[in-house]
């Protein structure tokens, strides 16, 4: 079965700064995507990044971008000149793509919750 | 667009009893996933439906069930509610394309006494 692992519970940054936050994962799949999902304290989940395991360039979205390591199963996120905004649980999710069109089924790390300090 | 909505927001029950919680998607999406989220277990996939069926269930007993209705609105419904389904419950909605982006609701808080 697939895992994901964020080993940082915690994280802070300075306002303007730029952070990373940590993802592995565990597969023995070849065909897979990645994404990262922020929450913020309202709660509803919305979409910051996502990866395609068969690219090799890294995923970009304005301040966000990933550093996919497919061989070490990484798969972190950087947030350049973090913003008050940023502050919010962030979860790292796994999909199969073998699941014949299924788009539901993502597996979750336990997240990382990041302070942004003014 | 109206987002993905959930009722009831918040809802309290006592063991044994049973909850039907609802979703409504993005007007189009066709896929509707839900989700149990704790603070020990984190987030974990319950089910996905798509136009009316039942694409993929998660690890969970048979006491979560869900429905979809050919307006592609879902319903999960929990019986004989025990101590530890207390959740916040996420539903997410998407086109139902190969790379569709799930979108979430805010979830409906269920606490059980």
């Amino acid at each position: 079965a697939q895992t994901v692992t964020q080993s940082q519970p915690e994280m802070s940054v300075q306002e303007a700064e730029t952070v990373t936050l940590s993802c592995t994962y565990d597969t023995s799949e070849s065909d897979y995507y990645l994404f990262w999902y922020k929450q913020p304290p309202s709660r509803q989940m919305i979409l910051v990044i996502r990866q395609e395991a068969y690219k090799q360039q890294n995923a970009t979205e304005n301040r966000f971008s990933v550093n996919f390591q497919k061989a070490a199963k990484s798969f972190s996120l950087k947030i350049s000149d973090s913003q008050l905004g940023d502050a919010a649980m962030y979860f790292c999710a796994y999909r199969s793509a073998n699941y014949g069109g299924s788009q539901g089924n993502l597996i979750f790390g336990k997240g990382t919750k990041l302070s942004v300090k003014p | 667009k109206a987002g993905v909505t959930q009722t009831p927001r918040y809802l309290i029950k006592t063991r044994g009893q049973q909850v039907t919680l609802s979703c409504s998607p993005i007007s189009g999406h066709r896929s509707v996933s839900w989700y149990q989220q704790t603070p020990g277990q984190g987030l974990q996939f319950l089910f996905e439906y798509f136009s009316e069926t039942q694409r993929n269930k998660g690890n969970f007993p048979g006491r979560f069930s869900g429905r979809q209705f050919s307006n592609s609105r879902s319903e999960m419904n929990v019986s004989t509610l025990e101590l530890g389904d207390s959740a916040l419950y996420l539903c997410a909605s998407s086109s139902g394309e190969l790379l569709g982006e799930l979108f979430f609701g805010e979830g409906s808080r269920l606490t059980v006494l």
